[in-house]
């Protein structure tokens, strides 16, 4: 079975601040990777994703994030937050099971911004 | 503009009652999904649909149930048989590779 593991439910960082956050999976066949955002009381948005090529894949509002076959990660990073990047972030695997395609997301994380 | 609607964005419930969610999409996406989000535990899976007029369970179907008439559409049930409904729903829809595209949700509330 494939798993996500997102081991900080929360990353307190201040403002302009670099952030980083980690996301392992596992998993027995091939898989495509990403991370989406969201804010309160809204649904999700795909912030990045990686399926084929080059190992840095950048994304929206500055983010990118780095795949890493050999420890299996796929961290999120920023240079300098902002306080509208406050939000819940979630990472997913995507691999195909029987025929469909599925999805596994992690449990989240929770980035807030300190003025 | 393509997108995916969900209505209501708020929904009570009183006990032993069923109700409805709606999903609907505009970006001719052939399968969709319904997850349930609880604080802290992600998003769970409840049904996925790859084509219309089929469906699969996913990791929590128990006291839910969906159809897929149209290829628009996959509108979710709560039915009285889920024991703690109280969660935020949320509808999406993918074409190809996994990626997909969420509706702003649905928030029940049991009264």
């Amino acid at each position: 079975a494939q798993s996500v593991t997102q081991l900080d439910s929360q990353v307190p960082v201040f403002e302009e601040a670099p952030v980083e956050l980690r996301c392992n999976y596992s998993s027995s066949v091939s898989v495509y990777l990403f991370w989406y955002v969201q804010y309160p009381n809204q649904g999700l948005q795909l912030l990045l994703k990686y399926l084929s090529g080059s190992t840095l894949v950048k994304g929206i509002n500055g983010f990118e994030a780095e795949f890493n076959k050999s420890q299996t990660s796929f961290h999120l990073r920023k240079p300098s937050v902002h306080i509208s990047d406050t939000a819940e972030y979630f990472c997913a695997v995507s691999y195909n099971s029987g025929g469909y395609q599925k999805v596994t997301f992690g449990t989240g994380t929770k980035l807030q911004v300190i003025p | 503009d393509g997108g995916i609607t969900q209505s209501p964005k708020y929904l009570f419930r009183k006990e032993g009652q069923n109700v409805t969610l709606s999903c609907e999409q505009n970006l001719n996406h052939d399968a969709m999904y319904w997850y349930r989000q609880d604080p802290g535990q992600g998003l769970r899976l409840i049904y996925y649909s790859q084509i219309v007029n089929d469906f699969q369970k996913g990791d929590i179907a128990e006291g839910y149930s969906v159809s897929r008439e149209k290829k628009e559409s996959f509108p979710l049930t709560v039915t009285s048989a889920q024991k703690n409904p109280t969660a935020f729903y949320l509808c999406a829809s993918s074409h190809r590779v996994g990626e997909q595209f969420f509706g702003p949700g649905t928030r029940l509330t049991v009264l």
